[in-house]
């Protein structure tokens, strides 16, 4: 079975340091890869994606994430982190050529301190 | 243009009562996914629609829970006998043509308060 783990439910950052939050990932198969970031009373949004080849992923508002298969993980990170950063962000994984759901985890609150 | 819509954006019902979400995809997309998410929770998965035909329904909880998207883009969740366990985020997501390759892209959602 699919599933995701963000080990941190939250994670503090002075603004201007970088940032990583932390996903690693379950699938019987290969992944593709996905985060969202969701602020308050708002949806989720899509951040950015690994879908194959270059296994370092840019994505919107200069976040990026490392692919990296054999720690199974797939963690965003970001030179230098603003205020304006702060929300929860969701890692998810879906199985190649399933079609259906995303499995999502349970989200990492991220917190830049000015 | 415009992305996901999601009505109403909040309900608040009573326990036993009948309630009605309705999700408008981005225009064009032709799969259409429901999630929910509980407080401090990731959202789950509920159903994926594929055009007009539910293609996965293994994420409802029970048959009290029932999906519709009769044309092919508007859907409805619809939830019957409601119990405050249902109380959550109703989240509606869509996607071009629902290859695994792409990305869903929810709505605001519903939050749904049962008493």
């Amino acid at each position: 079975a699919q599933s995701v783990a963000q080990p941190e439910d939250q994670v503090n950052v002075a603004e201007g340091n970088p940032l990583t939050v932390k996903c690693t990932y379950s699938v019987s198969g290969n992944p593709y890869l996905f985060w969202y970031v969701q602020y308050p009373n708002r949806g989720l949004q899509f951040l950015l994606k690994y879908i194959t080849g270059d296994n370092l992923v840019k994505g919107s508002y200069g976040f990026e994430a490392e692919f990296n298969k054999s720690q199974t993980s797939f963690h965003l990170k970001k030179p230098s982190a603003l205020v304006s950063d702060s929300a929860l962000y969701f890692c998810a994984v879906r199985e190649v050529n399933r079609d259906d759901k995303i499995i999502f985890g349970k989200g990492t609150r991220l917190h830049i301190l000015p | 243009g415009a992305g996901v819509s999601q009505t109403p954006s909040n309900k608040v019902t009573e326990k036993g009562k009948y309630v009605e979400l309705r999700c408008d995809p981005i225009s064009g997309h032709t799969a259409l996914y429901w999630y929910r998410q509980s407080l401090g929770q990731g959202p789950e998965f509920l159903i994926y629609f594929q055009g007009t035909g539910a293609a996965d329904d293994s994420g409802l909880p029970n048959d009290r829970f029932f999906a519709v998207r009769p044309e092919g883009s508007v859907s409805t969740l619809k939830i019957q006998r409601t119990e405050r366990g249902d109380s959550a985020v109703y989240l509606c997501a869509s996607s071009l043509v629902g290859g695994s390759q792409e990305t869903q892209y929810f709505g605001p959602g519903t939050r749904l308060l049962v008493l």
